[in-house]
């Protein structure tokens, strides 16, 4: 069956500017988690989706937003771009807690 | 400091030789996840650990959780250049639906 996709793969975006990642999860799996990669930081996380509702939150600022929708895919979203945001933004998507977490390839986001 | 301490760092073993990874909490973990990372690209799942005492192994790579659920090891046997990466722990605490992460060890395989 399908892995994770996500979409684009690279992003090359500049400062003020805002984007969209895409990520669809694996059939029948129904949580979406993002996460935050960067050499100073490691993995953050970003956000969980359930059955199109945010069950938690990150510790980043609002210009970091989410959504899922009702077939499971989730698209996040950050406005006014700043260099700080260049990093690997992954995501997962879950059966449920403590039912593993498959994570997709990534999408590397540049900001200049 | 973090919340989930990884250790070692870096990691440059001869191949063929043994070595061991090392994850630790100062909390009870609901669960604890190894994966290993590629520079730059997704993570790939190994290892899922949620019983105290627990011990699973796959191919040449074992990992194993301690009795109070605090502490993992990941141990690969007879390395090879394959294994080289970056791994990475990930602790489920079992309440907010997210992962917390291990800085990662680094592992070089050399010839």
């Amino acid at each position: 069956k399908a892995g994770v996709t996500q979409t684009p793969r690279y992003l090359i975006k500049t400062r003020g500017q805002q984007v969209t990642l895409s990520c669809s999860p694996i059939s029948g799996h129904r949580s979406v988690s993002w996460y935050q990669q960067t050499p100073g930081q490691g993995l953050q996380f970003l956000f969980e989706y359930f059955s199109e509702t945010q069950r938690n939150k990150g510790n980043f600022p609002g210009r970091f937003s989410g959504r899922q929708f009702s077939n499971s895919r989730s698209e996040m979203n950050v406005s006014t771009l700043e260099l700080g945001d260049s990093a690997l933004y992954l995501c997962a998507s879950s059966m449920g807690q403590g039912l593993g977490y498959t994570f997709g390839s990534g999408t590397r986001l540049t900001v200049v | 400091s973090q919340e989930l301490e990884q250790s070692p760092q870096s990691l440059i073993v001869q191949e063929g030789k043994n070595l061991t990874i090392n994850c630790t909490s100062s909390k009870t973990l609901y669960g604890l996840y190894w994966y290993k990372q590629k520079y730059g690209e997704g993570l790939i799942f190994l290892m899922m650990l949620q019983k105290g005492g627990e011990e699973k192994s796959h191919e040449k790579i074992t990992a194993k959780l301690d009795e109070k659920k605090q502490q993992s090891s990941l141990h690969i046997t007879a390395s090879q250049p394959s294994h080289a990466g970056i791994y990475l722990c990930g602790a489920d605490r079992g309440s907010n639906y997210q992962l917390i992460w291990g800085a990662g060890t680094k592992l070089i395989i050399k010839p």
